[in-house]
């Protein structure tokens, strides 16, 4: 099976613009949810799509949003970037049974530099 | 408000040696833990879970421990290596959204 795959794996923007990340799940998974990485605050959630619907939010602005895709395929956006923006946004996916313990497969993320 | 914590960002320890990693945690309603680890420029790896009905866990050299009396769990790495030198993070999962949040890892070195 091939992994959670993101592009771009490398982006750089400047302040004021937006920016789309999208990932590709593992095939079969139906969940995808986004975590910001900076060095300061470790993994922080983003949102969980299931299903096309967004099941859980973070602690995140409204600049940052997403969707997914009927293919369980997920973008994320962020409108306005901040210099604070800059960081790894990793995706991942998990399968959703009623016995699973929601283990998550990470792609290998996205690095914005916001300038 | 930080639900998962892990209070030591930084743990060296002597290859052939036990490491442990522990973690905190506030959210009585957490129903599994994991432990992740991650190498520079690639995504966390899944290492280890525990159910919060159990109090350990093994597979191979990781073991995690869980005191939920406590609202702390540990991982014990017997023994290390050097390819163990990454960074942990420690995850929970909500029961009732199935969120799952990190905390800010701990970067562990295993000196030669």
């Amino acid at each position: 099976k091939a992994g959670v795959t993101q592009t771009p794996r490398y982006l750089i923007k400047t302040r004021g613009q937006q920016v789309t990340l999208s990932c590709s799940p593992i095939s079969g998974h139906r969940s995808v949810s986004w975590y910001q990485q900076t060095p300061g605050q470790g993994l922080q959630f983003l949102f969980e799509y299931f299903s096309e619907t967004q099941r859980n939010k973070g602690n995140f602005p409204g600049r940052f949003s997403g969707r997914q895709f009927s293919n369980s395929r997920s973008e994320m956006n962020v409108s306005t970037l901040e210099l604070g923006d800059s960081a790894l946004y990793l995706c991942a996916s998990s399968e959703v049974t009623r016995f699973s313990t929601g283990e998550l497969f990470f792609g290998e993320g996205s690095r914005l530099t916001v300038l | 408000d930080q639900q998962v914590k892990q209070n030591s960002p930084s743990l060296s320890v002597q290859e052939g040696r036990i490491s442990i990693l522990n973690c905190d945690y506030t959210n009585s309603m957490f129903d599994y833990f994991l432990w992740y680890k991650k190498y520079p420029a690639e995504g966390p790896t899944f290492l280890i879970s525990i159910s919060s009905i159990k109090d350990k866990n093994e597979d191979g050299r990781f073991t995690v421990f869980l005191n939920k009396s406590a609202k702390h769990l540990s991982l014990h790495i017997v023994p290390s290596q050097p390819g163990d030198s990454a960074v942990y993070f420690c995850a929970a999962r909500g029961n009732r959204d199935d969120k799952i949040i990190f905390g800010k890892g701990t970067r562990l070195h295993i000196l030669p």
